[in-house]
């Protein structure tokens, strides 16, 4: 069974970092991108960024790009997102997603997590 | 960033009913399309991807068709527990996009 479950968010003040975590099981996480997709309070959902199986490449929503870092360690089986210079319009909930087909991240978003809760605010 | 126009943004019907949502890209995304689920508090789900397949375990109830510009997803009888909001997500450019979200309650 598909297991992805997310950690690391909270309240942190605007200019501040967070990094969240999404440990998956239940699959061969080297062989599946992964995304970061957000929620904002009441809104809809946006995609933030994605990383290939390897690591090797990464993606980055216009608005985040420069501040966020998606990032993998396969022999752990975690995805992670580094979040500097937050601000408050990154208040949301973030979930992880996984890739639904094997090597691309050009495909739909077959699971997700649960999602963590960041909010920005001072 | 290619645009993902979804109506109606919220939909009430009777239990039984047929229910369409469209979705409308701005650009050609071939069937690059896929809908998603979404309960309150809850965590997406991948309903139809490729713009016409049915996700495994998901009831047959729920269709998609389409190419290019223009989408449909159809729940063919409406169940109680298809309250949800629902939207559409391209994936053939990045940034992957998704529609503004249709929520769907019962009359």
């Amino acid at each position: 069974e598909v297991q992805l479950l997310e950690s690391g968010g909270g309240l942190v003040q605007p200019g501040g970092s967070l990094r969240l975590s999404c440990a998956a099981s239940g699959f061969t996480f080297s062989s599946y991108a992964m995304s970061w997709v957000r929620q904002a309070p009441g809104k809809g959902l946006k995609w933030v960024s994605a990383i290939s199986g390897s690591g090797g490449s990464t993606y980055y929503a216009d608005s985040v790009k420069g501040r966020f870092t998606i990032s993998r360690d396969n022999s752990k089986n975690t995805l992670y997102l580094q979040m500097n210079s937050l601000r408050a319009e990154d208040t949301a909930v973030y979930y992880c997603a996984k890739g639904g087909t094997v090597v691309t991240i050009y495909s739909s978003l077959d699971y997700w997590g649960q999602g963590t809760l960041v909010t920005v605010s001072s | 960033d290619i645009q993902m126009t979804q109506s109606p943004s919220s939909l009430s019907a009777p239990v039984g009913d047929r229910v369409t949502i469209t979705c409308q890209a701005s650009q050609d995304i071939s069937n690059h399309l896929n809908w998603y689920q979404q309960k309150p508090g809850k965590a997406p789900k991948l309903l139809i991807y490729d713009a016409s397949n049915l996700e495994t375990g998901v009831p047959s109830r729920f269709s998609g068709s389409g190419s290019g510009t223009d989408f449909t997803f159809t729940i063919s009888s409406l169940q109680p527990e298809d309250i949800a909001t629902y939207y559409c997500q391209q994936y053939d450019n990045l940034p992957q996009t998704f529609g503004q979200g249709t929520k769907l309650e019962i009359k």
